[in-house]
């Protein structure tokens, strides 16, 4: 069974500062990674993924995440954030092996601060 | 493309009334999902299709919620009777390998 936990629920931050939000998870088979945003009243929007090959990727409005296949983590980073960064963020992993069956984490709401 | 479509964007409901909610993927797409999200429970997975034939229904809270696809441009999730826990917004999303595409949701009130 797979299972996605994010570290943190909340992250403060000031703008134009750097953050990092933390994502681990396990799974039996292989996987693949997601990164999911979520802006007020609207449906989730994908940011990045991690099919294979290069560990690092990038994404979207300036985001970028790292796999880790040994520390089972995929951790997304962005190196200034604003203030329009504000919105929910979803990790979720998908099962290759069960019809793409994808499980989100429980998400983390990142507050950007003037 | 139109993306994945869903109606009605909110429905307000007396409790005991059957709800139908409906969803259009892209075009395409082999695999859709049902999810709910409240404040108290996060995104829940209901249910996922592939190719048309539910895989999955574990996430499906009681017998009171069902979800067909006829076919491979449409969608329902079915409330019958509506209680006012289920009060929520239900997203559709579909996908083609992995990666999905979610529609705008349709928030239940369920009174």
């Amino acid at each position: 069974a797979q299972s996605v936990t994010q570290l943190d629920s909340q992250v403060p931050v000031f703008e134009e500062a750097p953050v990092e939000l933390r994502c681990n998870y396990s799974s039996s088979v292989s996987v693949y990674l997601f990164w999911y945003v979520q802006y007020p009243n609207q449906g989730l929007q994908l940011l990045l993924k991690y099919l294979s090959g290069s560990t690092l990727v990038k994404g979207i409005n300036g985001f970028e995440a790292e796999f880790n296949k040994s520390q089972t983590s995929f951790h997304l980073r962005k190196p200034s954030v604003h203030i329009s960064d504000t919105a929910e963020y979803f990790c979720a992993v998908s099962d290759l092996a069960g019809g793409f069956k994808t499980i989100f984490g429980a998400g983390t709401r990142l507050f950007v601060k003037a | 493309d139109a993306g994945v479509i869903q109606s009605p964007r909110h429905e307000v409901t007396e409790m005991g009334q059957e709800v139908t909610l409906r969803c259009k993927p892209i075009s395409g797409h082999n695999s859709l999902f049902w999810y709910r999200q409240t404040m108290m429970r996060g995104l829940e997975l209901l249910i996922y299709f592939n190719n048309n034939v539910p895989i999955d229904d574990s996430g499906m809270p009681e017998d009171r919620f069902s979800a067909k696809m006829p076919n491979a441009s449409f969608s329902t999730l079915k409330i019958q009777p509506s209680e006012p826990r289920d009060s929520a917004v239900y997203f559709c999303a579909s996908s083609l390998q992995g990666e999905q595409y979610f529609g705008p949701g349709t928030r239940l009130t369920v009174t």
